[in-house]
Order: structure tokens, then C-alpha cells, then sequence
């Protein structure tokens, strides 16, 4: 079983749309958690890191659970500007663990 | 203005030589982190070093020497005993160990021929 494990998508959705994204991880012990966004061909950017009670930045909003070792992402009124994938990240330990990324295109 | 950066952007090289991946950078972060990104596919650790003149081996260091002698410098060689060194080359760094965010320089595309 991959540490963390992601749908790779494409998510299309129409401008305006709200969407989500999930991530599921397999080590219990985890305890520092990420979303990452990679634009074609360049390097991941930090989006949000996801506290415990969930957090909002904006039109995003980040939430974990625990329990089932799942963290989701929410954005709502999606811009083309969107388009990207998105990389679900968690501390495994000793480094970072990155998801394969799942893929959003928005249309217009 | 503060960042990290990696050179070059494009790097080509003939089968059997070793080449070597710069990264810098100038953010006082104590951590520095090796990535390799494959088409289609997520980042996998290739070494860390969480400080200066120590480095640890992450998933995939066969083939892959690095150095820490500066806090802000952190080299990547890639040998010739990598045997599918084509590929996106991706350094972090970060303030800590792995409960900090890590932060990306533009990358390096190394095509081997």
C-alpha cells in the first residue's frame, strides 16, 4: 500500500464549480500535513498547510481526519487559474511524503 | 529576496559521464532536501541533510552522491551507475526536520543520452 495514496484525476469542472479532492495515508503516526499545488512542468508551491480543526484560506479549505487517515481539499468557485495538480503531503518520519498529485482542469 | 535556486534549468549529457545539479539557498533554513520527479509520476527522495556535513540516504540514493559543506549549498551528483537518470530534479529546503513545509527551487531537467 503507497504512504499516500491519491485519485489522479482529471477532475474537470466548469468555472464556478465547487470541488474536492481526497488523500488517504497510511501511517498513523503522521502528524504534519500539506497540500501542494504543481503547475505543468515547474515546481510544487505550497497552497495550505491542514491543521487538526480543519482551515480556510480563501476560496480553499483543508480538513483532516484523523480517525479514517484522510485529508481532503475544497475549492470552491473555481478559476481557470485552478488548473493544476494538486499534491497531498505528509511527514512520514524522517521526510516528507508526496502524493502522485490528482489533476484539475477548470473550463471555462 | 530570498529562495532557493537550482542550476541549470536544462542539463544534457552524454551516457557515462557524471554531472553535477546545483542548489542554493539563502533562506537560513537548517534542512535541505533531493527529489527526483518522473513523468506522470509523484517526487521521491533521493538524499536529506537536516545540517551542515550530515546527509541521509532517502528512497532512491543508488546512483546519487550530495555534499553539505555550507548551509546554503547542497549538491547533487548524479553517476554514472544511475541507470535511468533522466529525469525532473527537484531541491527543497525547510527550517527543520519533516513537520516543517518545505520549499522548492525551479528544478533541473537532466536528459541523458
Amino acid at each position: 500500500r503507497k504512504e499516500v495514496e491519491q485519485d489522479p484525476g482529471p477532475f474537470n469542472v466548469p468555472e464556478g464549480a465547487t470541488v474536492a479532492f481526497n488523500c488517504t495515508y497510511s501511517n498513523s503516526a503522521s502528524q504534519s500535513f500539506f497540500w501542494y499545488r504543481q503547475d505543468c512542468r515547474k515546481e510544487p508551491k505550497l497552497l495550505m498547510s491542514v491543521y487538526s480543526s480543519g482551515n480556510e484560506d480563501g476560496r480553499f479549505t483543508a480538513q483532516l481526519n484523523r480517525a479514517s487517515q484522510y485529508i481532503s481539499l475544497l475549492i470552491r468557485d473555481s478559476k481557470l487559474s485552478d488548473s493544476a495538480t494538486y499534491l497531498c503531503v505528509v511527514n512520514s518520519g524522517r521526510a516528507l511524503t508526496f502524493g502522485s498529485g490528482t489533476r484539475l482542469q477548470v473550463q471555462p | 529576496d530570498g529562495g532557493i535556486t537550482q542550476s541549470p534549468k536544462y542539463l544534457f549529457r552524454k551516457e557515462g559521464q557524471n554531472v553535477t545539479l546545483s542548489c542554493e539557498q539563502n533562506l537560513n533554513h537548517d534542512a535541505m532536501y533531493w527529489y527526483r520527479q518522473d513523468p506522470g509520476q509523484g517526487l521521491r527522495l533521493i538524499y536529506y541533510s537536516q545540517i551542515v556535513n550530515d546527509f541521509q540516504k532517502g528512497d532512491i540514493a543508488e546512483g546519487y552522491s550530495v555534499s553539505r559543506e555550507k548551509k546554503e549549498s547542497f549538491p547533487l551528483t548524479v553517476t554514472s551507475a544511475q541507470k535511468n537518470p533522466t529525469a525532473f530534479y527537484l531541491c527543497a529546503s525547510s527550517l527543520g526536520d519533516s513537520s516543517y513545509e518545505q520549499y522548492f527551487g525551479p528544478g533541473t531537467r537532466l536528459t541523458v543520452t
